[in-house]
């Protein structure tokens, strides 16, 4: 069965740099969510889409934009990075209500 | 607000032993659901169960099993004959059904689960 994809997998900045996360939900699934994890933490909740458009939004730093694609794909934009953005970065989608929530792989995010 | 408590951070247990992990939450929602992830050292983050709270009957999955107590608010996952692959870091989690928003899980933090051999 498909999965949610993540793209990359891995990746390093320098800070004041900018980063681009790619995630490719579940065919089907209406809704997209970005979560953040830092080290020995839960998710933090960023920010989710609902057919393409913001449906609801979390602890995203201004410096954070998102968006959804009319292929349903969405990419959560990082400019100005910091140290403290390092995390890895989950991606998941659903489908209606009524589904769970299936994650990507997650990226992880390394700024030096 | 709706808020979710996993009041232990670290567990262990013996190999093909039974484990509980205990999880409670505080909402004024009526229907609700209720999941277990698992996030094994790899960080993939891996739903074990879900429960709908308008259902009474605990959701069974293989050795993966809940005790939903909704008028104590208690959603505790009983892991049976405990393998060396269950090894990982649980988290609870809840969600609305409410269709306006909200649709996000909202989380404990964790407990990290040891199995020894």
């Amino acid at each position: 069965a498909a999965g949610v994809i993540q793209s990359p997998r891995h990746l390093i900045k320098e800070k004041r740099e900018t980063a681009t996360l790619k995630c490719y939900p579940i065919p089907r699934h209406d809704t997209v969510y970005w979560y953040q994890q830092g080290p020995g933490q839960d998710p933090q909740f960023l920010i989710s889409f609902y057919e393409k458009m913001q449906s609801d939004k979390g602890s995203i730093p201004d410096r954070f934009s998102a968006q959804q694609f009319s292929d349903y794909h969405s990419e959560l934009n990082m400019s100005s990075l910091e140290l403290g953005d390092s995390a890895l970065y989950f991606c998941a989608s659903s489908f209606s209500n009524n589904s769970p929530l299936h994650f990507g792989n997650g990226t992880r995010l390394t700024v030096t | 607000a709706q808020t979710v408590t996993q009041s232990q951070p670290e567990m262990s247990v013996q190999e093909a032993e039974t484990v509980t992990l205990s999880c409670t939450y505080d909402t004024s929602e009526s229907d609700y659901y209720l999941f277990w992830y698992k996030q094994p050292p790899s960080r993939q983050m891996i739903l074990v169960i879900r429960q709908e709270a308008y259902k009474q009957q605990n959701a069974t999955e293989n050795r993966f099993s809940v005790n939903f107590q909704k008028a104590a608010k208690s959603f505790s996952l009983k892991i049976s004959d405990s393998q060396l692959g269950d090894a990982a870091m649980y988290f609870c989690a809840y969600r609305s059904v409410n269709a306006g928003n909200n649709r996000k899980l909202i989380w404990g933090l964790g407990t990290s689960l040891a199995v020894n051999p």
